[in-house]
């Protein structure tokens, strides 16, 4: 069975201060893993993916997650908030190639802006 | 715009009466997906389909919901009798995949269902 824990529910950060979303996954076997951003309002976008290439993944607007297999994490980050980046942010799980394909997510962690 | 589109994008309904929401995906997508999301918390899986087999059913997907997917292009999503419990957001999304593909999905605003 496959699961992710998003660590915190909401997270506050001063514009221009570094941002950290934290993921931990379950997985019995490689997975595939996705951070999707959510707009009041609007629909899930993708900011980025991790598929088994580089563990390095960057993403739009400046985002970026690092898989870590040992610590079973993806942790999201971003040197510099943005007031923009206030959102609810999910991370996803879905089973490698020949799974079902479903997307499981996160509960989300809600990231506010402090102006 | 070539996304992927969701009718419509809020419903009011009684409870037991019956609601039907549609979505299209995008056209070149052969997999699609419909998920709930309740207040404050992350989308639920439902159902998806690859191309227009069901695929896999979620045990949250009741007998009082159904999901087609005639012609593999777009799908509804019909909920029969209605409850209170129902209300919340429904999402559809789709991908490109197949053996040695598995991409992102894509999704919908999604369909706001509030059962009163």
């Amino acid at each position: 069975a496959q699961s992710v824990t998003q660590l915190d529910s909401h997270v506050s950060v001063s514009e221009g201060t570094p941002v950290l979303l934290r993921c931990n996954y379950s997985s019995s076997y490689s997975p595939s893993l996705f951070w999707y951003v959510q707009h009041p309002n609007k629909g899930l976008q993708l900011l980025l993916k991790y598929t088994s290439a580089a563990t390095l993944v960057k993403g739009i607007n400046g985002f970026e997650a690092e898989f870590k297999k040992s610590e079973t994490s993806f942790h999201l980050t971003k040197p510099s908030a943005h007031m923009s980046d206030a959102a609810e942010y999910f991370c996803v799980v879905t089973p490698p190639l020949g799974g079902t394909y479903k997307y499981i997510f996160g509960t989300g962690t809600r990231l506010k802006v402090l102006a | 715009d070539t996304g992927v589109s969701q009718n419509p994008r809020h419903k009011i309904t009684k409870r037991g009466q019956n609601v039907t929401f549609r979505c299209d995906p995008i056209s070149e997508h052969n997999r699609l997906y419909w998920y709930r999301q309740t207040l404050g918390q992350g989308p639920e899986f439902l159902t998806y389909f690859q191309n227009e087999a069901q695929l896999e059913k979620s045990r949250l997907l009741s007998d009082r919901f159904s999901a087609e997917r005639p012609k593999g292009s777009f799908s509804t999503l019909e909920i029969q009798r209605t409850e209170q419990g129902d209300s919340a957001m429904y999402l559809c999304a789709s991908s490109l995949g197949g053996r040695a593909m598995n991409t992102e999905a894509f999704f919908g605003q999604g369909t706001r269902l509030t059962v009163v």
